[in-house]
């Protein structure tokens, strides 16, 4: 019972680089949701998808590229990383009227 | 507007309740969740409250709801150090078709022994 899991669960880069977030979940839940947490400002919507090739943005897009080809996995890339994308990632899965449930994050560093 | 507000911080002493509130702006929610996150760890679903119930509770929580003020609170009976950590008030706006949830920034619950 894997559930949502996320990888890596830390990873260090620099500015300009790329880097990419994997999301993974074993439900088949339709919706899936990419968070990013920061102090004061709990928990922001980067990106969010319904199902499959479906795609929109959400709170803070900027910055952020998603895909979904398959309902299991959603990855995120930072295209060219900057330091106030430093942040802890979370990704989420639900179905409808149903809550999310949350990996367990990765803690991104851009020095 | 969608703007979720909680207070920063709670101490309590171990075998107090615990009574955590938020404040959401938007009648239209639907659903009302708290979560838990410990230390290093991802969001615990503890509980969630739909728009038409006033009220539920679920061992040592409790939740209350009311519409009018549109304010929510999550109580804590028997609150122990195992509790300590920072929960997590959302509201999931239905409205809006993203079903993606909208944050508090968050109270930290501090459980003195």
């Amino acid at each position: 019972d894997a559930g949502i899991t996320q990888s890596p669960r830390y990873k260090i880069t620099e500015t300009g680089r790329q880097v990419t977030l994997m999301c993974h979940q074993t439900w088949s839940h339709s919706y899936m949701f990419w968070y990013r947490q920061d102090l004061g400002h709990g928990l922001r919507l980067i990106y969010y998808s319904a199902a499959a090739d479906i795609t929109d943005k959400g709170e803070v897009p900027d910055g952020y590229v998603v895909s979904r080809s398959k309902t299991e996995n959603f990855p995120l890339t930072l295209e060219s990383a900057t330091r106030s994308q430093t942040s802890v990632y979370f990704c989420a899965s639900s179905v409808e009227n149903q809550p999310q449930h949350f990996g367990d994050g990765t803690r991104l560093s851009i020095l | 507007g969608e703007d979720v507000e909680q207070s920063l911080f709670l101490s309590v002493r171990e075998g107090d309740s615990s009574v955590i509130n938020c404040t959401y702006t938007d009648s239209s929610s639907t659903y009302l969740y708290w979560y838990k996150q410990e230390p290093g760890a991802g969001l615990q679903l503890l509980t969630y409250i739909f728009s038409n119930m006033d009220m539920k509770q679920d061992q040592r929580l409790t939740v209350l709801l009311n519409k009018k003020d549109k304010h929510l609170s999550l109580r804590i009976a028997d609150t122990q150090t195992g509790d300590s950590a920072i929960y997590f008030c959302a509201e999931c706006l239905r409205d809006t078709g993203r079903r993606a949830l909208t944050f508090g920034s968050g109270t930290r619950l501090q459980v003195q022994p």
